[in-house]
């Protein structure tokens, strides 16, 4: 049973790039959340998707904006990178129907440079 | 805003030691919480829900909510230097998790 995958693992951009990630739920799993994690800090909430649609939205700027596709998969999209972007990203999925808890994939580390 | 606070640490605790770890929260009507371990560099992996006041038992965990004084807890009984991660309490918010900042455990041989 494949858990939470996420790519790429890591990343370099250059300040004012735009960059994608990507996340394929846990088998059975159709609701996708992402996640920033900065250095030394928990993981802060960026929005969650839900039936190809923004459920709910965290306190991040619209440069930070997301997909979600027919099969669940999710993609994170950050356009004009701040150095303060550099993070680890994290994508959680879940099941809508029931509550059994979320499932984190190992993370994208992006470092903006 | 909702928050979650938790001691930055390290906690430091000799093998074979309770380590106990403690959490605090400010909404008062938040329900039920995640004690999540990430190794550095990893990703956080789950221990432990609690929804209802009290004790939750897991093997070496036990997490213990009280409602009353907002805050919950993470015992882990005869503490292994595998242990030595960092540990996120989280509460469950309406689809979202919100994350203390984590307490590093340091488990000594």
């Amino acid at each position: 049973d494949a858990g939470v995958t996420q790519s790429p693992t890591h990343l370099i951009k250059t300040r004012g790039q735009q960059v994608t990630l990507r996340c394929s739920p846990k088998s059975g799993h159709d609701t996708v959340s992402w996640y920033q994690q900065a250095l030394g800090q928990g993981p802060q909430f960026i929005f969650q998707y839900y039936e190809e649609e923004e459920r709910q939205r965290g306190n991040f700027p619209d440069r930070f904006s997301g997909h979600q596709f027919p099969n669940y998969s999710s993609e994170l999209n950050v356009n004009a990178l701040l150095l303060g972007d550099s993070a680890l990203y994290l994508c959680a999925s879940s099941v809508s129907t029931g509550f059994y808890g979320y499932t984190f994939g190992s993370g994208t580390r992006l470092t903006v440079v | 805003q909702k928050e979650v606070e938790q001691n930055s640490g390290p906690l430091s605790v000799p093998e074979g030691a309770i380590a106990s770890l403690n959490c605090t929260y400010s909404d008062r009507g938040s329900q039920s919480f995640f004690w999540y371990r990430q190794y550095s560099g990893k990703s956080p992996e789950l221990i432990m829900f609690i929804y209802s006041n009290g004790d939750k038992e897991d093997g070496r965990f036990t997490a213990q909510l009280n409602k009353a004084s907002q805050y919950v807890s993470l015992l882990i009984r005869d503490s292994q230097p595998s242990d030595s991660a960092t540990y996120l309490c989280a509460e469950d918010s309406s689809y979202k998790l919100i994350f203390g900042s984590g307490t590093r455990l340091l488990v000594r041989p």
